[in-house]
């Protein structure tokens, strides 16, 4: 197992577009978060998942942000009517459970112009 | 309104020197806290971690101390070595977070050789 692995790991698209980006976790992490980091900042919780259920969502995540994670494995995160402010780096994360470290991938950069 | 602060956006310090990088916290319910090292166009990789039941952990050249009255912890590294030049995010956990980690903006460490 290679770690947690995201793609693409870069993405620009014009205002407007939708956009979809992947996680695919360690294989024995039953928990998958999303969170973004914009420059200057820590990153942000948007949402997790303990297997394939969503347990939680930030109010960051906007109605036109969806996640999903059919199978408790991979996950997508998908942004509808990219806006500008929606430039970030979005990173994926997989733990055991609550209270251990999470491992992250790289990140997946989104420039929406 | 902020539940995990790090003050100081950077730091300077000499190579062979000790760094010291502060975080203070507002949440007493936090149990668990993180330091995470994130270099330029990756994601952020596990650094040590400390349980609230704990005021100390070691792991080689990286200790953090935990003062849970002033809720308050700083990550030593002893001796700095260049390779070490990085983002610090300090992360915590607990208090109605799931076991979601918060996080702060970060202190960017640059070790001079």
């Amino acid at each position: 197992d290679t770690g947690v692995s995201q793609d693409p790991r870069h993405k620009i698209t014009k205002r407007g577009q939708n956009v979809t980006f992947r996680c695919d976790p360690i294989s024995e992490h039953n928990r998958l978060y999303w969170y973004r980091q914009t420059l200057g900042q820590g990153p942000e919780f948007l949402t997790y998942f303990q297997n394939e259920a969503q347990l939680e969502k930030s109010r960051l995540l906007s109605d036109r942000f969806s996640a999903e994670r059919p199978k408790g494995s991979f996950s997508t995160l998908e942004i509808q009517r990219t806006e500008q402010g929606d430039s970030a780096m979005y990173l994926c994360a997989s733990s055991p459970g609550p209270n251990y470290g999470y491992t992250f991938g790289s990140g997946t950069r989104l420039t929406v112009v | 309104d902020q539940q995990v602060k790090q003050n100081s956006p950077s730091l300077s310090v000499q190579e062979g020197r000790i760094s010291i990088l502060n975080c203070d916290y507002t949440n007493s319910m936090f149990d668990y806290f993180l330091w995470y090292k994130k270099y330029p166009a990756e994601g952020p990789t596990f650094l040590i971690s400390i349980s609230s039941i704990k005021d100390k952990n070691e792991d080689g050249r990286f200790t953090v101390f935990l003062n849970k009255s002033a809720k308050h912890l700083s990550l030593h590294i002893v001796p700095s070595q260049p390779g070490d030049s990085a983002v610090y995010f300090c992360a915590a956990s607990g208090g109605g977070s799931q076991g979601n980690l918060i996080f702060g903006k970060g202190t960017k460490l640059s070790v001079k050789p």
